[in-house]
């Protein structure tokens, strides 16, 4: 089966880094997202890689190792609003999005 | 304001009645789905339509049924709803069939069967 693996819920401190790991075993492979999800709203896209190697977008980068089946979002300078659940998808081969549960980020002063 | 934008935001009703939800996209996307989140925060896919033709239809029970009027809209119609219906229900588009842009998401419908 698909499966898609990611820690249910992380602490940081509030200027700190974190990074939330994602593994997958899907079958075929076209490409991550990561998405974030705050309580009570729809998920936003954050970031979408296909090719291995660190993708930076400001205090967020995201980086996948197709061969270990990973991929990790890193968020630097931690701000309150970073808060939120962060939601990892896998594209299969078939171009279906395959999700995983999400990883519960608390932010703390 | 270019959005999906899905109606009502939260349903609330009775086991065995009916009820639809709306979804519009101003984004002149032409691929539309249905995902179901529920208490566990897993997104499942629904149903994904390309151009008012369905290209998707997963395992849901047959109360469920999606119309889509024209590739803006995308409606979802459940009869006889029951308590494990109860979750968040988002409808999102896509550009195309070009599956590796990114999902735009309306702000979902919390339906609650009591």
């Amino acid at each position: 089966g698909q499966n898609i693996d990611q820690p249910t819920e992380m602490t940081a401190t509030e200027g700190a880094i974190v990074q939330i790991n994602c593994t997958y075993q899907t079958s075929g492979f076209n490409g991550l997202f990561w998405y974030q999800q705050h309580a009570g709203e729809a998920p936003t896209f954050l970031s979408y890689n296909v090719l291995d190697g660190l993708e930076e977008k400001g205090r967020f980068s995201s980086f996948l190792s197709r061969s270990k089946g990973y991929s990790y979002l890193l968020l630097k300078e931690l701000q309150m609003k970073d808060s939120a659940s962060y939601l990892c998808a896998v594209l299969d081969s078939n171009y279906q999005l395959i999700w995983g549960a999400g990883t519960k980020l608390i932010i703390k002063p | 304001d270019t959005a999906v934008s899905q109606t009502p935001k939260y349903l609330v009703t009775q086991m065995g009645n009916d009820k639809s939800i709306k979804c519009e996209q101003n984004l002149g996307h032409d691929t539309m789905y249905w995902y179901k989140q529920d208490s566990k925060k897993f997104l499942k896919i629904m149903f994904s339509y390309n151009n008012k033709e369905l290209i998707i239809n997963e395992t849901v029970p047959n109360r469920f049924s999606p119309k889509s009027p024209d590739k803006a809209h995308l409606n979802l119609h459940i009869n006889s709803l029951e308590l494990g219906d109860s979750a968040v229900y988002f409808c999102a588009s896509i550009s195309g069939q070009d599956y590796n842009s990114p999902l735009h998401f309306g702000n979902g419908t919390r339906l609650t069967v009591t």
